[in-house]
């Protein structure tokens, strides 16, 4: 168990919807990274916030956006959901705004737009 | 385009033998190179990486990766494989801000 918890663990919703994914960090730590994992695409980092902050900012489209709370918790919000959105989606944290930092990840959200 | 590449979808060994999962990477600069694994169903664990220094790197498991900036490799590797060790393993590179993973290579470990 890496500490760090993701919910809800499967969702299914429609296309053209909007979901809220949701990541709470390890103790401690004040980074927190999204992923997304697809058949097509294969592991792609998203977007990074350290301490509330927005750090960094990868393949993240723009129907998608996230938010770190000052309880540093995070959410990944994802709008006019696609069919190709369809992936497991991973948060990891750390314990500073260094990437080279280990990155310890959450179980995933395993995403199914229908 | 920067990218990561592992060249192989599966790699197969028996118990016992050594094992090399290669990599190799397209990313410009000193990119940071680190190794992960995946169990079904589980997200992704940290095994190793390699910011400067020695080009042999050890990580968890008994893992080790070594790196080759001529051939722009990370080569994972294991002296001994178990059948604990079958996963996906994954690569990647991180430089200016980004993160780029390879395809992943699934590795299968007989007994």
């Amino acid at each position: 168990d890496s500490g760090v918890t993701q919910t809800p663990k499967h969702l299914i919703t429609a296309t053209g919807q909007r979901v809220t994914l949701r990541c709470s960090p390890r103790s401690g730590d004040l980074s927190v990274y999204w992923y997304q994992q697809s058949l097509d695409q294969g592991l792609q980092f998203l977007i990074q916030y350290y301490n509330g902050e927005e750090r960094a900012k990868g393949n993240i489209l723009e129907r998608f956006s996230a938010q770190q709370f000052p309880d540093l918790h995070s959410e990944l919000n994802l709008s006019s959901l696609e069919l190709g959105d369809s992936a497991l989606y991973f948060c990891a944290s750390s314990s500073s705004d260094t990437r080279t930092d280990t990155q310890y990840f959450g179980p995933g959200t395993r995403l199914t737009v229908l | 385009a920067q990218s990561v590449a592992q060249p192989e979808d599966q790699v197969n060994v028996a118990e016992g033998n050594p094992l090399t999962v290669k990599c190799t990477y397209s990313v410009s600069g000193n990119p940071y190179l680190f190794w992960y694994v995946q169990y079904p169903n589980r997200g992704l664990q940290f095994l190793l990486k390699y910011i400067t220094g020695d080009n042999l790197v050890k990580g968890s498991y008994g893992f080790e990766a070594e790196f080759n900036k001529s051939q722009t490799s990370f080569h994972l590797k294991k002296p001994s494989a178990l059948v604990s060790d079958s996963a996906l393993y994954f690569c990647a590179a991180y430089n200016f801000n980004k993160f780029y993973f390879g395809s992943g290579t699934k590795l299968n470990v007989k007994p």
